[in-house]
């Protein structure tokens, strides 16, 4: 089955600490994508950052870097400096090409907290 | 308007009745989606359209059935609904000529079936 487990259903970090988001996840594929996507209270899902599973370098973009580890199939999210812009709900996804098209399988998601 | 846009934002319907949502991009992209967000679940993807044919349905009921006339408009019919149903309905485009590529989401209609 291809899934995507992400096991902390709520996390809190002090504005300017470093916190780290766990993902890991199941295929038999050997291509695919990673992602992160942000999804602020009432607002627009946004994409945080993108991995290629053939990049053994992992993706960073400013504060937001990630740990990839293929072999295990995982996949974290490390946000450092945290702002009081950061607090959203979390989403690890992978992509797959599947029929002509391409399929994104999510995770539940993982509720941020930024305290001042 | 810019990026990808849906309406009605909010909409609370009745198990008989039929409504239609509504989404546009305007990002000149060639692939467009619908997903199902409910409460402590997984994203769920429902239908896949490629240049404006529907290359994935995953298993949706027939009482939801997408439209798209075109790679800019995508539309997703109901009707006879059940309060299960109730749940934020987004939309998303992306440019579907190379694999890994972005999706860019809309605000998404929070539905309502009494």
């Amino acid at each position: 089955a291809q899934t995507v487990t992400q096991s902390q259903p709520e996390m809190s970090v002090q504005e300017a600490e470093t916190v780290t988001l766990s993902c890991t996840y199941d295929t038999s594929e050997s291509d695919y994508y990673l992602f992160w996507y942000k999804q602020p209270p009432s607002r627009q899902m946004i994409l945080v950052i993108r991995q290629e599973a053939y990049k053994q370098q992992n993706a960073t973009e400013n504060r937001f870097s990630v740990n990839f580890q293929k072999a295990a199939k995982s996949f974290s999210l490390k946000i450092s400096d945290s702002q009081l812009g950061d607090a959203a709900m979390y989403f690890c996804a992978y992509s797959i090409a599947q029929g002509g098209s391409e399929k994104l399988v999510f995770g539940k998601g993982t509720k941020l907290t930024v305290n001042p | 308007e810019t990026g990808v846009t849906q309406t009605p934002r909010h909409l609370v319907m009745g198990m008989t009745n039929k409504k239609s949502l509504k989404c546009e991009q305007h990002l000149g992209h060639n692939a467009m989606y619908w997903y199902k967000q409910s409460a402590k679940k997984p994203l769920e993807l429902m239908f896949v359209y490629n240049f404006k044919e529907q290359t994935e349905n995953n298993s949706v009921p027939s009482r939801f059935s997408p439209e798209c006339p075109n790679s800019s408009h995508l539309f997703l019919h109901l009707h006879t609904l059940q309060p299960e149903d109730s749940a934020l309905y987004l939309c998303a485009s992306s440019q579907a000529d190379r694999e890994g590529n972005e999706q860019f989401f809309g605000p998404g209609t929070r539905l309502t079936v009494l």
